[in-house]
Parts: structure tokens; C-alpha cells; sequence
């Protein structure tokens, strides 16, 4: 069974510039989320989608990140403007839906983001 | 607010030592909790999770004990082995959950051969 995809695995950007990153969950899960990681800490909740619909964005920093899951699959995650404190680790994972399965989360490798 | 705190921040065992992690909860969803092991460059992976229903659970020289009144949950690893280092994360459920997890802070483990 193919695990959580992610591309690109690093990227260095310039404050002020846009990101994109993108994943693809493993086939059957119906809910996506999003996380950042900063050095040092635990996973911090972006956003999580069940399907196509947002289940959850109340820590995602709106003046700046969006994402979208089209056709309930793909997701990708962008920042514009990028700031320094954006550097982290972005991580993707998909879990099924419904029951303590939905908490048995599978993440992918995650990208890495350098804002200078 | 929900809050998943971890302890401690860093741990270094002897090979073939034991490993203890310490997880204290609240506000969070009674219903599954779960530790994450995560080695560097890599993302999380799940390593074992425990039911509020039962007070320990073990699977292979990985054990969870929960106790419920104390608001803890612990992972214990026997007979830790250089392969073991890496940083664990738990996590628990928060109130009202919509199905997601808060993790807490993270342990760098070291196992020293």
C-alpha cells in the first residue's frame, strides 16, 4: 500500500514570495489534514477536510494560507505572502473516517520550508 | 483549550534500559490515545495507542499504561535499543473533536549503545 506523498520535500524561499505545497493521501481515506511543524515541537492542526469540505481551519493563518482539496483527493497548501516565522516542516496526513480509525493518522515524509 | 503535555523534553537510556514517557491530558475527548514515533526527515508514524476502557497495553517491548483518575498516559520501552532513538509524540483527542488529534510537545529519545 503506497503511504502519503508529498512534493517538493524542501524548499527555501524569500520572505514576501508564494509557496506551494501538495499531497496525495492514501487511497480510501476520506479526511486530509494539514500540520506544521516547527523545530522542537509537536505537530501544530492547519486544517483538516473530510472529503472536499473543511471540517476544521481554526488555526490556519487565513491573511496568508489557503488550501483546497479538489475532487476529494489531492490537497494543496499555499502561503502568500510568506513570512520567517513560517519556517517549518509541513506536514500532510490522511486517516479514515469514522470511529477510533480516524485517529490512527498516517503522515508522509512533509516538506520542509526555509523563509529567509 | 485543549492541552497534551509532554515530559521529558529530552531522555537518554543505556541500551537495553527501559524508556519512560510521560503524557498528562485535559480537556480532550475520553476515547483514544495514541503515540507517534518520528525519526528525523521523516514524518510521524503511528506506534501504539491505548483505549480509555483499559489500563495498559502492550505490544511487543511497547507498553502504554493509562491511568485515568491522574489524567496520565505513559509509554514504556523495554530492552531500549539504539534503533528506538528518535523523538515520540502522544496525542490525544480534543472535546468536541471533529475527529482530530492535539500532540504534544515531542521527546528526543537517545539510546546510548
Amino acid at each position: 500500500e503506497a503511504g502519503v506523498a508529498q512534493s517538493p520535500r524542501y524548499k527555501i524561499i524569500e520572505k514576501r514570495q508564494s509557496v506551494a505545497f501538495w499531497c496525495n493521501p492514501i487511497s480510501g481515506h476520506a479526511t486530509l489534514y494539514w500540520y506544521q511543524q516547527i523545530l522542537g515541537q509537536g505537530p501544530k492542526l492547519l486544517i483538516q477536510f473530510q472529503n472536499n469540505g473543511v471540517v476544521d481551519d481554526s488555526q490556519l493563518p487565513k491573511d496568508r494560507f489557503s488550501a483546497e482539496r479538489l475532487k476529494g483527493v489531492d490537497s494543496t497548501l499555499k502561503i502568500q505572502p510568506a513570512k520567517l516565522e513560517d519556517s517549518a516542516v509541513y506536514l500532510c496526513a490522511s486517516s479514515f473516517t469514522g470511529g477510533r480509525l480516524a485517529y490512527e493518522q498516517y503522515f508522509g515524509p512533509g516538506t520542509r520550508l526555509t523563509v529567509t | 483549550q485543549q492541552q497534551v503535555k509532554q515530559s521529558p523534553q529530552s531522555l537518554i537510556v543505556q541500551k537495553g534500559g527501559i524508556s519512560i514517557i510521560n503524557c498528562a491530558y485535559e480537556n480532550t475527548a475520553f476515547d483514544y490515545f495514541p503515540w507517534y514515533q518520528q525519526f528525523p526527515g521523516k514524518g510521524p508514524a503511528l506506534l501504539i495507542a491505548i483505549r480509555p476502557d483499559v489500563s495498559e497495553k502492550k505490544e511487543g517491548r511497547f507498553t502504554i499504561s493509562f491511568n485515568k483518575s491522574a489524567k496520565q498516559f505513559s509509554l514504556h520501552i523495554m530492552d531500549s535499543q539504539p534503533g528506538d532513538s528518535a523523538t515520540y509524540f502522544c496525542a490525544a483527542p480534543p472535546r468536541g473533536g471533529a475527529q482530530k488529534l492535539v500532540f504534544g510537545q515531542g521527546t528526543r529519545l537517545t539510546i546510548n549503545p
